[in-house]
């Protein structure tokens, strides 16, 4: 089993429409979670980060943590185009690991 | 602020032949992280290092790759001597340390060895 699973894409969805990413991980030991972009041929950027329970938001974004069933999810509202990529979640301290990513496609 | 710096962006190898990568970390972040990442894959850990020492180095193929962090700064990662399955993006990220580990990657360093 891997320490961080993210469900297998390609996720596909019409532009305004709500993106839901989601990801499980292995370690309870795990304290702060990541998501983070990565264009095609680009490196993953940095978009959200949260450490305790419940949901945090940032514009368009929202992350949602549950640390009792080990899932983080990534929800993106009114998807634009420009968010289509691989999002890639992440799971530390124990070890800096990250999911294989989902690839979102936000067709116009 | 400036950003995480690779170099080279792009190179190509013959396998058995060696080659070696620069990351220069933001300023002030202790840690620095080198990621292998395969197509199709997410980054795999090569090595964590918190100044010039080494944290985690379990996935780093210690038969062929080599890394140091000379005065907590900029790192090298070497690979001698490469092999096909070595082709990948080579990731370096840092970190401050402690606390949130929000890392910062540069863009990488493609490496293709024929």
């Amino acid at each position: 089993q891997k320490e961080v699973e993210q469900n297998s894409g390609p996720l596909s969805v019409p532009e305004g429409a709500i993106a839901s990413l989601n990801c499980t991980y292995s370690d309870r030991g795990s304290q702060s979670f990541f998501w983070y972009r990565q264009y095609s041929g680009k490196s993953p950027e940095l978009i959200m980060s949260i450490y305790s329970n419940g949901d945090k938001e940032d514009g368009r974004f929202t992350a949602q943590l549950n640390k009792a069933s080990q899932y983080v999810s990534l929800l993106i509202r009114d998807s634009q185009p420009s968010d289509s990529a691989t999002y890639l979640c992440a799971a530390r301290p124990s070890k800096s690991t990250f999911g294989d990513g989902t690839t979102l496609t936000v067709k116009p | 602020e400036a950003g995480v710096a690779q170099s080279p962006r792009y190179k190509i190898i013959e396998k058995r032949q060696s080659v070696a990568f620069w990351c220069n970390p933001i300023s002030g972040h202790a840690t620095l992280y080198w990621y292998q990442q395969i197509l199709g894959q997410g980054p795999k850990l090569l090595i964590q290092f918190q100044n010039n020492g080494v944290v985690d180095d379990s996935q780093l193929p210690k038969d062929r790759f080599s890394a140091e962090r000379l005065k907590g700064v900029d790192s090298t990662l070497k690979i001698q001597p490469a092999k096909l399955e070595d082709s990948a993006v080579y990731l370096c990220a840092s970190s401050l340390p402690g606390g949130t580990y929000e890392q910062y990657f540069g863009p990488g360093t493609r490496l293709t060895v024929t």
